[in-house]
């Protein structure tokens, strides 16, 4: 299996833009998770979908951020209108739960996203 | 709420030698998952190792070991025959059963001597 895929692996764009990620979960997995790392703030989870529904969005910071995943395979992240302050690497992870219990989470590269 | 700590911001040793890294964590859960990920300079995430909390046997992987006591909420790792590829960020992870969501501490930062 390839892994996680994200898309792109660096972003750089200017302020007020909209900015799209991207993510590839590991086929069968049935859990996904979006993550923001900075170093203020270390690692923290926005936002994660089962079975392509979000369960819970609590982490995500406003209504900037957007988050979808129309189909098991694919998954977006976005922000619009874009801000300096929400540069950061931005992970997406999936884990297969399986029904019995919540399973590794397996990481993609990341995308770093520089905001000008 | 869970927390999970890493008292140590950085660490260091020499080539060849063990290393212990620690991480405490808070929970008034009886049943979680416990983890190591190493995130190397290129920031990709890479588990390391997993202790379910119901198995009182300590996980080993290869040169990597921890050191699980629940009852003082301790999951320390222990690095054996330190290699120049171990240099990274380590990152202490908890989640309760039931509940898919992780919580890291803020990370160690490992520097191999050659």
């Amino acid at each position: 299996d390839a892994g996680v895929i994200q898309s792109p692996r660096h972003e750089v764009t200017e302020m007020g833009q909209e900015v799209t990620l991207r993510c590839k979960p590991i086929s069968g997995h049935d859990y996904l998770f979006w993550y923001r790392q900075t170093m203020m703030r270390g690692l923290e989870l926005l936002i994660y979908f089962n079975n392509n529904v979000p369960i819970d969005d609590s982490g995500m910071p406003e209504d900037r951020f957007s988050a979808k995943m129309p189909n098991a395979s694919f998954s977006t992240l976005k922000i619009q209108p874009s801000e300096p302050r929400d540069s950061a690497v931005y992970f997406c992870a999936s884990s297969f739960g399986g029904g019995i219990g919540e399973e590794t989470q397996y990481f993609g590269p990341g995308t770093r996203l520089l905001v000008l | 709420a869970q927390t999970v700590t890493q008292s140590q911001p950085e660490m260091s040793v020499q080539e060849a030698e063990t290393v212990t890294l620690s991480c405490t964590y808070d929970t008034s859960e009886s049943d979680y998952y416990l983890f190591w990920y190493k995130q190397p300079p290129s920031r990709q995430m890479i588990l390391v190792i997993r202790q379910e909390a119901y198995k009182q046997q300590n996980a080993t992987e290869n040169r990597f070991s921890v050191n699980f006591q629940k009852a003082a909420k301790s999951f320390s790792l222990k690095i054996s025959d330190s290699q120049l590829g171990d240099a990274a960020m380590y990152f202490c992870a908890y989640t309760r059963f039931g509940n898919e969501k992780l919580t890291f501490g803020t990370g160690t930062r490992l520097t191999i001597i050659p």
